[in-house]
């Protein structure tokens, strides 16, 4: 069993659709919790990083944790197109070592 | 202008060559990362130095070898030993301390021929 585990979709949406992605995870020791968006060929980029539990609202994007059930969730509202990328879920304890789904495929149709 | 650089963005090589792959940061983190990512399996620890002359194993360190003998600069060598190099390749590096944010590089594509 992967110790983070993420639907790898793909998730076809229509633009104005919220946008909902999760990760389920097994190491009880996780605190920090991260979403990266990752466009075709290129590097990562930071979306929201949030720690432990709790809700963290920027903008467009709401980034939920819930240790007990060892769920993270990303949503995304008013999609855009724009807003077609793979977004990976990451979950560190506290150290330097970064744990990662394995991305989830997200096209927003215009 | 901050960031981190990858060179070359595409690389091919015959089977049985070594070859390094570049990272380079002016973002002054002193941890540097390197990751393999292949379909469907996410990103995977290769070796990671959370200071100058000093790194450690990832997870799927066999094949590979890094130095970090400055603190802007932590090349990978692919080795002839690693049994499936073709990947593509992703540098980060962060700040030291438990937040852990790290900033991605570009990508290297690495192709075996």
């Amino acid at each position: 069993q992967k110790e983070v585990e993420q639907d790898p979709g793909p998730l076809s949406v229509p633009e104005g659709a919220i946008v909902s992605l999760n990760c389920t995870y097994s190491n009880s020791a996780f605190q920090y919790f991260m979403w990266y968006r990752q466009y075709s060929r290129k590097g990562p980029e930071l979306l929201m990083y949030t720690y432990s539990s709790g809700n963290k609202e920027d903008g467009r994007f709401t980034a939920q944790v819930d240790k007990s059930s060892k769920y993270i969730s990303l949503f995304i509202r008013d999609s855009q197109p724009s807003d077609s990328a793979t977004y990976l879920c990451a979950m560190s304890e506290n150290d330097y070592k970064l744990s990662f789904g394995a991305g989830t495929t997200v096209t927003v149709r215009a | 202008d901050g960031g981190i650089t990858q060179s070359p963005k595409y690389l091919f090589r015959k089977e049985g060559q070594n070859v390094t792959l570049s990272c380079e940061q002016n973002l002054n983190h002193d941890a540097m990362y390197w990751y393999r990512q292949d379909p469907g399996q996410g990103l995977r620890l290769i070796y990671y130095s959370q200071i100058v002359n000093d790194f450690q194993k990832g997870d799927i360190a066999e094949g590979y070898s890094v130095s970090r003998e400055k603190k802007e600069s932590f090349p990978l060598t692919v080795t002839s030993a690693q049994k499936n190099p073709t990947a593509f390749y992703l540098c980060a590096s962060s700040i030291t301390g438990p937040v852990n944010e790290q900033f991605f590089g570009p990508g290297t594509r690495l192709t075996v021929l």
